[in-house]
């Protein structure tokens, strides 16, 4: 099974810079994304690592750490519409030539106040 | 054509009743996804289609019965819901199994 962990909420200011982490626990790890979604909206897809290191898309960027089961999604110059909660979604393999699963966290909801 | 369609955005229906939701992808895509999800909680994962055959079915009661017609339609039929089954149903669609989806608008059902 899968164990995935982020903050319930955050606040941030309007043209600041936020981080969202997700901490997973996994036993066949490949892959891990982060998705918006917006309140009544469906999620859309933000971003993927699955190799160690920083990803960069415009003002979002998304950073993995296998080794260390932790996963940050780093938001810059925060705007109005980003308010939304942000899904850590983890994919795992449970076994050698089994199905791949994605599981999705509780997500982290953002509000950005002016 | 570069998003998944979901009908109708809302249903209420009975306990005794039959309907079925409706998604619809033209992106070539050859997984195909129904999630379920409960009011401020992460999307469930329910049956996954890949090459039109169901790969995945984690579980779920029978009174949910997907359908995969062709590759660009997946259908999932829908007869004597409890109420407890009221919730978000989001359809997904990825190139393959491997890749990030994409998401429908949705269907917001309400068993009464």
């Amino acid at each position: 099974g899968q164990n995935i962990d982020q903050p319930t909420e955050m606040t941030a200011t309007e043209g600041a810079i936020v981080q969202i982490n997700c901490t997973y626990q996994t036993s066949g790890f490949n892959g891990l994304f982060w998705y918006q979604q917006h309140a009544g909206e469906a999620p859309t897809f933000l971003s993927y690592n699955v190799l160690d290191g920083l990803e960069e898309k415009g003002r979002f960027s998304s950073f993995l750490s296998r080794s260390k089961g932790y996963s940050y999604l780093l938001l810059k110059e925060l705007q109005m519409k980003d308010s939304a909660s942000y899904l850590c979604a983890v994919r795992d393999r449970p076994y050698s030539g089994g199905y791949q699963k994605v599981t999705f966290g509780t997500g982290t909801k953002l509000q950005v106040i002016p | 054509d570069t998003e998944v369609t979901q009908t109708p955005k809302h249903l209420v229906m009975g306990m005794t009743n039959k309907k079925s939701l409706k998604c619809e992808q033209h992106m070539g895509h050859r997984a195909m996804y129904w999630y379920k999800q409960k009011a401020k909680k992460p999307p469930e994962l329910m049956f996954v289609y890949s090459y039109e055959k169901l790969s995945i079915n984690e579980s779920v009661p029978s009174r949910f019965s997907p359908e995969c017609p062709n590759s660009s339609l997946l259908n999932l039929h829908l007869h004597a819901l409890q109420p407890e089954d009221s919730a978000l149903y989001l359809c997904a669609s990825s190139p393959g199994l491997d890749n990030e989806q994409f998401f429908g608008p949705g269907t917001r059902l309400t068993v009464l």
